[in-house]
């Protein structure tokens, strides 16, 4: 299957600073990209939809302000967390699709601790 | 309106076959799908069906019935190692993926 690549797996801050997380498709380009957040032991929850070159649709709830997105090429998306607080602490997760008739395929996730 | 629903847990054992269902609601639909999510890992493709019947891959099959709002997934020959998260979700009208709560499939020996 086709490979997404998600950076970095992990990473620890320290409250109100920003944390920028990539998300890359590697073989082929992507269309649109998702970003998920998890929390432990539930679903996965859309925060926002990208498609290169036009902004991001956010979910109802997800604040733009905070969660910025760019989609700036075709297999590169990043999602940068702005102010981070304790309860931003989650499992963020990108995936990537050629066009709306395929699969998702899905990076490898990132862990976020905001200490 | 949009639903999707799967058991929350399941438990197998080793050796033996376990069927995941997944009921949905939904006035537009281009196809189900089915993932795999190890804890602390992201999901990993295992089906895609959008047509009704059968689909056969190695160990795991997956079945739709759109009349129904059903399918399920089949697991033959579990291994330890299918412990996991089994998700489903729908494409609906506007190409968009609505997800299952997940459901979580424990493997005894």
């Amino acid at each position: 299957g086709a490979v997404v690549s998600q950076h970095p797996s992990w990473v620890i801050c320290k409250s109100g600073t920003s944390v920028k997380i990539e998300c890359r498709s590697l073989d082929f380009q992507a269309t649109t990209m998702f970003w998920y957040r998890q929390f432990p032991k539930q679903s996965l929850m859309l925060m926002a939809t990208s498609n290169e070159g036009s902004k991001a649709t956010y979910e109802q709830g997800v604040e733009k302000d905070k969660f910025l997105i760019n989609h700036a090429s075709l297999t590169l998306s990043t999602l940068t967390v702005t102010s981070a607080h304790p309860e931003d602490s989650s499992f963020y997760i990108c995936s990537a699709r050629v066009d709306r008739e395929t699969e998702a395929f899905f990076g490898q996730g990132t862990r976020l601790t905001v200490v | 309106g949009q639903n999707i629903d799967q058991p929350t847990e399941m438990t197998a054992t080793e050796g033996a076959i376990v069927q995941i269902n997944c009921t949905y609601q939904t006035s537009g639909f281009n196809g189900l799908f089915w993932y795999q999510q190890h804890a602390g890992e992201a999901p990993t493709f295992l089906s895609y069906n959008v047509l009704d019947g059968l689909e056969e891959k190695g160990r795991f099959s997956s079945f739709l019935s759109r009349s129904k709002g059903y399918s399920y997934l089949l697991l033959k020959e579990l291994q330890m190692k299918d412990s996991a998260s089994y998700l489903c979700a729908f494409m609906d009208s506007n190409y968009q993926l609505i997800w299952g709560a997940g459901t979580k499939l424990i493997i005894k020996p």
